[in-house]
Order: structure tokens, then C-alpha cells, then sequence
């Protein structure tokens, strides 16, 4: 069974440019995360959707980020502008309903904002 | 307020040793998950083993066993026979309820394992 996909799996920007992130999870898996993780901390959740809708982007900052998951499978993550502190890896995870209820991540995109 | 402390930031162990790697939690909820993933450097989080807290038995998945003391808050992460490909940052985390909440990650533990 494929895991979660992401790409790019680097990418460098300078600030106030933009950025997409791409994110294909595990088949069947309706329920989708995108994490941000700054070096030297755990991943901290920026929103989750379940199948196109979102469930929670309490943490996410509106004013620059946005993430969409339009037909309930693939999902992008953009930031515009960009910042200096949006430098992290962006990692996107899946769940596997039923218990334990694990979700299972991709192998992240690291971003480093110039 | 930090809902998951890991206090070793960095641990050394010697290969084919056992080492222990504390994760505490705090949490109101009756019914909650706790997790271990392991993150090398390629940047993956790899899910390693899971606890419930009803689960009356300690969990164990292989080399990987879980130590789970509800009364402590305390869910260590016990590794036997260490192995040198076991280098790599370890996170605990806790799910909150039931079904697909998002996780809560600690800071982690970067574990090494010399020759």
C-alpha cells in the first residue's frame, strides 16, 4: 500500500514570495492533516479536513495561509507572502479510521524562507 | 500549557542496550490515545506503537514497548536491544477523545546509539 506523497520535498523562497504545497494521502483515508513543524519542536496542527471539508484551522494563520482539499483526496497548502518564521517542515498526515485511529504521515516539505 | 513533556532532550545509548524515554501528559478527558512516532533524518514521522487509556495492558509492538503509569500521567517509551539504525528524534503525543483529533506532539528526544 502507497503512503502519504507530498512534493516538493525542498523548496527555498524569499520572503513576501508565494508557495504551494501538495499533499496525496493514503487511499481511503477521508481524513487529512497538515502539520507545521519548526526545527527543534514537535509538529503542531495547522488544519484538518475530513473528506472536502475542513474540521479545524483554528491554528491557522488566514491572513497568509490557505489549504484546500477540493474533491476530498489530494490537498495544497499555500502561503502568501511568505515570512522568515514560516521556515519548517510541513508535514502532512492521514488517518486510518477505526481504533487505534493512527494517523500516518508523509515525508514533509522542508521550506526555508530567505 | 503543554499538554505533552518530553525533559531529555538528548539521550545516549550503547547498541543491544535497552533505554527508556520519558514522555508525561496532561489531560482532563477520560478517554485519550497516547503515541510514539520516530522521525530520522529524512524528515518522516513513523508511527511506532499507541496506548489507550483504557487499555489495562502495557502495550508492546517488537523491540517497542510502551510503559504506561495512568496514575503518573506517564507513558515512557522503553526500546530494547538498540540498534544503530534506532538513531533518530523520538516524539510522544497524545489524541485527545476519540476518533480523528489532531495529535499534540512534545518537543522530542534525539536518541543516538553508539558502537
Amino acid at each position: 500500500e502507497a503512503g502519504v506523497a507530498q512534493s516538493p520535498r525542498y523548496k527555498i523562497i524569499e520572503k513576501r514570495q508565494s508557495v504551494a504545497f501538495w499533499c496525496n494521502p493514503i487511499s481511503g483515508h477521508a481524513t487529512l492533516y497538515w502539520y507545521q513543524q519548526i526545527l527543534g519542536q514537535g509538529p503542531k496542527l495547522l488544519i484538518q479536513f475530513q473528506n472536502n471539508g475542513v474540521v479545524d484551522d483554528s491554528q491557522l494563520p488566514k491572513d497568509r495561509f490557505s489549504a484546500e482539499r477540493l474533491k476530498g483526496v489530494d490537498s495544497t497548502l499555500k502561503i502568501q507572502p511568505a515570512k522568515l518564521e514560516d521556515s519548517a517542515v510541513y508535514l502532512c498526515a492521514s488517518l486510518l479510521a477505526g481504533e487505534p485511529y493512527t494517523q500516518y504521515f508523509g515525508p514533509g516539505t522542508r521550506l526555508t524562507v530567505l | 500549557a503543554q499538554k505533552i513533556t518530553q525533559t531529555q532532550p538528548g539521550m545516549f545509548v550503547q547498541e543491544k542496550e535497552a533505554v527508556t524515554l520519558d514522555c508525561t501528559y496532561d489531560t482532563s478527558d477520560q478517554s485519550y490515545g497516547l503515541f510514539w512516532y520516530k522521525q530520522p533524518s529524512s524528515g518522516e514521522m513513523i508511527f511506532l506503537i499507541y496506548q489507550g487509556s483504557y487499555d489495562e495492558q502495557n502495550a508492546t509492538e517488537g523491540r517497542y514497548s510502551l510503559n504506561f503509569q495512568k496514575a503518573r500521567k506517564s507513558a515512557n517509551l522503553v526500546i530494547s536491544a538498540s540498534q544503530l539504525g534506532d538513531s533518530a528524534m523520538y516524539f510522544c503525543a497524545m489524541r485527545e477523545g476519540q476518533e480523528g483529533y489532531a495529535l499534540n506532539f512534545g518537543k522530542g528526544t534525539s536518541l543516538l546509539v553508539t558502537p
